[in-house]
C-alpha cells in the first residue's frame, strides 16, 4: 500500500537557525497536507499543496511539492521557540481509498533558545 | 459543539477489560478517521470511514480492535481484552471531502492506560 516517508525524525536546532523536513511517497499523490502538533496537543493543518511543483508561503514557513506530486518539504526560516512541535506531511493517493490521507512518521523539532 | 469531540478524554482500566471510546465528528463531515499516537511517536492509522463505503480497517493491529459509525456520525472504537501495549492516545479526526482543502479536523484525544 501507499507509504510516506518522512525525515529527519529529529531535529534540534538554535533559535534563529533554519529547519527543513522532507516527506516521500512511494506513489503518485494527488495532494500534500501539513500538520502542526504541539506537545499535549493534537495536530493542526498548515496547509495543503495540490499543483505539481506548487509553493506555498506563510510567513517564515516555506512548503514545496515536488514536479512528481511525490515528494514535499517544509522549510522554517529563523526557527523561533514557538515552532517547537511535531511536524506531519499527510499524503492523498490516487489509488487508495477516496480521500484518505496516510500520514509520515513526522519531525519532532526542538529550538534551544 | 463546533470541533470534533472524543471521550472520555482519560481511561484508566484493567488488563483484559473491554473499553470504548466514542468520537463526535463535526457536523456533515463524510471521512471519520481513529489513529494511535504512542508518547513521543507518530500517528498509526486504525481505520478510515468515508460516506456510506465500507470502512477501511487496514490499520486494526487485531481482532481485539473494532469500530462503527452510526448514521454516518458519531463513532466508536471498541477494544476488546485490552493488553498494556494498548495504552496510547487515540485521536479521532474528521474532514468534508466536498471542501476547499478536505483538512482533517482532530479531537483532542481519549488517554487510554491499560494497568
Amino acid at each position: 500500500g501507499q507509504q510516506v516517508m518522512q525525515i529527519p525524525q529529529y531535529q534540534h536546532v538554535q533559535e534563529g537557525e533554519d529547519f527543513t523536513t522532507y516527506c516521500n511517497s512511494s506513489t503518485t499523490l494527488s495532494n500534500i497536507q501539513w500538520y502542526k502538533q504541539r506537545p499535549g496537543g493534537h495536530p493542526v493543518f498548515l496547509i495543503q499543496l495540490v499543483k505539481s511543483g506548487e509553493v506555498k508561503k506563510q510567513k517564515r514557513l516555506t512548503f514545496q511539492f515536488g514536479e512528481a506530486k511525490k515528494n514535499s518539504s517544509l522549510h522554517i526560516t529563523a526557527t523561533q521557540t514557538t515552532d517547537v512541535g511535531t511536524y506531519f506531511c499527510a499524503g492523498m493517493g490516487m489509488s487508495t481509498s477516496y480521500g484518505k490521507l496516510t500520514f509520515g512518521q513526522g519531525t519532532i523539532l526542538t529550538v534551544h533558545p | 459543539g463546533a470541533g470534533v469531540s472524543q471521550s472520555p478524554s482519560n481511561k484508566v482500566t484493567e488488563k483484559g477489560k473491554d473499553v470504548e471510546l466514542r468520537c463526535d465528528p463535526i457536523s456533515g463531515h463524510t471521512a471519520l478517521y481513529w489513529y494511535r499516537q504512542s508518547l513521543g511517536q507518530g500517528l498509526e492509522f486504525l481505520i478510515y470511514f468515508q460516506g456510506n463505503s465500507a470502512p477501511d480497517k487496514s490499520g486494526l493491529p487485531s481482532d481485539r480492535f473494532s469500530a462503527e459509525r452510526t448514521g454516518g456520525s458519531v463513532s466508536t472504537l471498541t477494544i476488546q481484552r485490552t493488553q498494556q501495549e494498548d495504552s496510547a492516545v487515540y485521536l479521532c479526526a474528521s474532514s468534508w471531502l466536498g471542501g476547499i482543502t478536505g483538512e482533517l479536523f482532530f479531537g483532542e484525544g481519549s488517554r487510554l492506560t491499560v494497568l
